[in-house]
C-alpha cells in the first residue's frame, strides 16, 4: 500500500523558515517523480515545486521560485521542501504527491498524502 | 503559464442526474488533462487521466473526454458520495496547473 506522510507544518513568522518532509513507503520511490501541492484555506488547489526521480531535475511555480527548494533522498525515500522567506500567502496545506510515472507529459498524480499545516503570521 | 478554467464554479444537483463539467485550456494541452476529486478535510484523488482513461478503482459513471483545449468531466448517474469538489489540471507543460475547481452540491 503506498504511504505518504508529511511532517515539519507549523506556525512560523513572516520571513521566517520552514522545512517539510514527507516519507514515502509501498512503492520504489527511485522510480518515481513527486510533487508538492498547496491548497490555502477555502481556495483552490496549486502546484508549488516537482523533482524527477533522479533528483537531477526541479521545476517550481513563480509564485515560490527562488525561495523554496525541494529535494529528495532516494536511500531515505523522503521527499522535502525548503521553504524561506515566508509570506502570509504560503499559509495552506501542502501535500506530498506521487507521480505516475517519471517526470514527462504523460503523468498525472496518482497517491496524495494526507496534508501538513503550515501557517504564516505574526 | 497555461491557465485552465473550469466552469461552472458551482452546480446543484440530484441523486441520479448527469452531471457534466467543462474545463477549457488557455492553450493547446494535446490529451494531458487529468482530473481529481476532493471531499472536505480530505486528501484530492484521481479519476481520470490522460483525458479519457478511468483510474483503476474508480466507478464507471465517471467519463472524460477532449483534447486540445476544451474537456468534459462528465458523471453519468450522480450517486451520494460524489457530492464534492472537482479540478482539472493539465500535466503538458511547467508550471503545472489546475482548474478553479467546481463544487457540486446537494439539490
Amino acid at each position: 500500500e503506498v504511504q505518504l506522510v508529511e511532517s515539519g507544518g507549523g506556525l512560523v513568522q513572516p520571513g521566517g523558515s520552514l522545512r517539510l518532509s514527507c516519507a514515502a513507503s509501498g512503492f520504489t520511490f527511485t522510480n518515481y517523480a513527486m510533487s508538492w501541492v498547496r491548497q490555502a484555506p477555502g481556495k483552490g488547489l496549486e502546484w508549488v515545486s516537482g523533482i524527477s526521480d533522479s533528483g537531477g531535475s526541479t521545476f517550481y511555480a513563480d509564485s515560490v521560485k527562488g525561495r523554496f527548494t525541494i529535494s529528495r533522498d532516494n536511500s531515505k525515500n523522503t521527499l522535502y521542501l525548503q521553504m524561506n522567506s515566508l509570506r502570509t500567502e504560503d499559509t495552506a496545506v501542502y501535500y506530498c504527491v506521487k507521480a505516475s510515472d517519471k517526470w514527462n507529459y504523460e503523468n498525472y498524480f496518482d497517491y496524495w498524502g494526507q496534508g501538513t499545516l503550515v501557517t504564516v503570521s505574526s | 503559464d497555461i491557465q485552465m478554467t473550469q466552469s461552472p464554479s458551482s452546480l446543484s444537483a440530484s441523486v441520479g442526474d448527469r452531471v457534466t463539467i467543462t474545463c477549457r485550456a488557455s492553450q493547446s494541452i494535446s490529451s494531458y488533462l487529468n482530473w481529481c476529486q476532493q471531499k472536505p478535510g480530505r486528501a484530492p484523488k484521481v479519476l481520470i487521466y490522460a483525458a479519457s482513461s478511468l483510474q483503476s478503482g474508480v466507478p464507471s459513471r465517471f467519463s472524460g473526454s477532449g483534447s486540445g483545449t476544451d474537456f468534459t468531466l462528465t458523471i453519468s448517474s450522480l450517486q451520494p458520495e460524489d457530492f464534492a469538489t472537482y479540478y482539472c489540471q493539465q500535466s503538458y507543460s511547467n508550471p503545472l496547473t489546475f482548474g478553479g475547481g467546481t463544487k457540486v452540491e446537494i439539490k
